[in-house]
C-alpha cells in the first residue's frame, strides 16, 4: 500500500497569511493525488483533484502543485472559513489512501 | 444537485453486523462514470477507505478488511449498501457514502460525500 505522510500534522496562521501544506507519497504516483477540506463534524469536500485541478465551485486562492512524490496545497490568502483539517489522497493505485491530516488553526 | 445519505443503527453491539445504507437523490446510481464507495473515520483520526462498487458487478475492498465487508447496489431503489461483520470497538468511527468519480484521463477522486454517520460498537 502507498502511504501518504503530510506536514506539518498542525499549523497556526493569521486571517491573509499564504499557507502551504506538503504532502509525501512512499512511492512515485505521477499526478493522481487530491486535496480534501474538512470542518468539525462535516464530511470531507474536494478542492483539488489530478495534483492541481481545481474542483468546481472550489476558491481560486487554493492551489495544488507537484508530481511524482511531493506535492503542496497552497492556500494564498486565508480566509476566516478556511481554518479546517486538510487531507491529501492519492488514487494511483487501490487502496486509495489518506494522508494523516494537517489541522489549520488561527 | 447530488445529495447523499447515510442511514442504520447507530449503535452496534461486539461480534455483530454493521449494516448502513446511502440513498442517492438528485443523480442515478447506474451510471458507469462513477464508483459508490465507503470511507470511515474513527473519533479525532484520519480518513479510511473501506471499498467501492463500480457497475453493480465491480467491488474493491481495502485488503485490511476484505474478509468482513460487503458492498452492494440496489439500482431500482438508487441505494448501496455496506456490511461489516464480527464488528469491535476498532470499528468505532464515522462512516461516510462517497461517489468517485473516474474520469476520462483515469484520475479518480471522491467528490460527493454524505454527511457522515456515527456507529458505535458496544455493548
Amino acid at each position: 500500500d502507498i502511504q501518504m505522510t503530510q506536514s506539518p500534522s498542525s499549523l497556526s496562521a493569521s486571517v491573509g497569511d499564504r499557507v502551504t501544506v506538503t504532502c509525501r507519497a512512499s512511492q512515485p504516483i505521477s499526478t493522481y493525488l487530491n486535496w480534501y477540506q474538512q470542518k468539525s463534524g462535516k464530511a470531507p469536500k474536494l478542492l483539488i483533484y489530478a495534483a492541481s485541478a481545481l474542483q468546481s465551485g472550489v476558491s481560486s486562492r487554493f492551489s495544488g502543485s507537484g508530481s511524482g512524490t511531493d506535492f503542496t496545497l497552497t492556500i494564498s490568502t486565508l480566509q476566516p472559513e478556511d481554518f479546517a483539517t486538510y487531507y491529501c489522497q492519492q488514487s494511483y493505485s487501490t487502496p486509495p489512501s489518506f494522508g494523516q491530516g494537517t489541522k489549520l488553526e488561527i | 444537485q447530488l445529495q447523499l445519505q447515510e442511514s442504520g443503527p447507530g449503535l452496534v453491539k461486539p461480534s455483530e453486523t454493521l449494516s448502513l445504507t446511502c440513498t442517492v437523490s438528485g443523480g442515478s446510481i447506474s451510471s458507469s462514470s462513477y464508483y459508490w464507495g465507503w470511507i470511515r473515520q474513527p473519533p479525532g483520526q484520519g480518513l479510511e477507505w473501506i471499498g467501492s462498487m463500480y457497475n453493480s458487478a465491480n467491488a474493491y475492498y481495502n485488503a485490511s478488511l476484505k474478509s468482513r465487508v460487503t458492498i452492494s447496489i440496489d439500482t431500482p431503489k438508487n441505494q448501496f449498501t455496506l456490511k461489516l461483520s464480527s464488528v469491535t470497538a476498532a470499528d468505532t468511527a464515522v462512516y461516510f457514502c462517497a461517489r468517485r468519480v473516474r474520469n476520462a484521463y483515469n484520475y479518480k477522486y471522491f467528490d460527493y460525500w454524505g454527511r457522515g454517520m456515527l456507529v458505535t460498537v458496544s455493548s
